[in-house]
């Protein structure tokens, strides 16, 4: 069965440093998505991406944040310069269209900066 | 804006059934959802309801909308205990590019 996957699963980084967050969404899928959850508060929205830019993106993400797609499997998440508020754990989802009513989520990388 | 609710923690007997409740505020959410996560892992997509839609069945999972009281719940019949898990009720908008709104999970821990 087709999934979503990420990398890495666990991610250990200091403060101020550059992260990137790596996802393979599945491949015939045209929608891709970021999503983080810091421990123990909800879901929350960060960007969509369609046809290589961004469609939407939430109040969160930042200057310091930005997506890409560089070689057309991959969709990457880079933070800039990292902060502690930024631990948390990142998902990324993919769906075939904007009509789709699912998702498919990957299993998340868990970023902590220290 | 949109926002959904859900109570933080069910405990629930082997081979009773289960209720998670949720609540939105968007009354223009296009699909409503469940998500399934178990520790370390992804969200899992368990079943969702169209907005125009009353009840969805779907095996042991019973998904009710009162899109009146902008209220939905989950109800797991014979739960088992590998149903423990954290529960995610999330809703979408179309006109927002379906993405999607989460709720704070509801923790659900079967005892046998």
């Amino acid at each position: 069965e087709p999934e979503v996957t990420q990398t890495p699963s666990h991610q250990v980084t200091q403060m101020g440093q550059e992260v990137i967050l790596r996802c393979v969404p599945i491949s015939n899928h045209l929608y891709f998505y970021w999503y983080r959850q810091i421990l123990g508060q909800k879901v929350e929205f960060l960007v969509s991406f369609y046809n290589n830019e961004i469609s939407e993106k939430s109040e969160i993400f930042d200057d310091q944040f930005s997506v890409e797609r560089p070689d057309g499997s991959n969709f990457t998440l880079k933070i800039r310069s990292t902060k502690l508020e930024d631990s948390a754990m990142y998902f990324c989802a993919s769906r075939t269209d904007s009509m789709n009513t699912e998702a498919f989520f990957g299993q998340g990388t868990r970023l902590t900066v220290v | 804006g949109e926002d959904v609710e859900q109570s933080l923690f069910l405990s629930v007997r082997e081979g009773d059934s289960s209720v998670i409740n949720c609540t939105y505020t968007d009354s223009s959410s296009t699909y409503l959802y469940w998500y399934k996560q178990e520790p370390g892992a992804g969200l899992q997509l368990l079943t969702y309801i169209f907005s125009n839609m009353d009840m969805k069945q779907d095996q042991r999972l019973t998904v009710l909308l009162n899109k009146k009281d902008k209220h939905l719940s989950l109800r797991i019949a014979d739960t088992q205990t590998g149903d423990s898990a954290i529960y995610f009720c999330a809703e979408s908008i179309r006109a927002a590019g379906n993405k999607l709104t989460f709720g704070g999970g509801t923790r659900v821990l079967v005892k046998p």
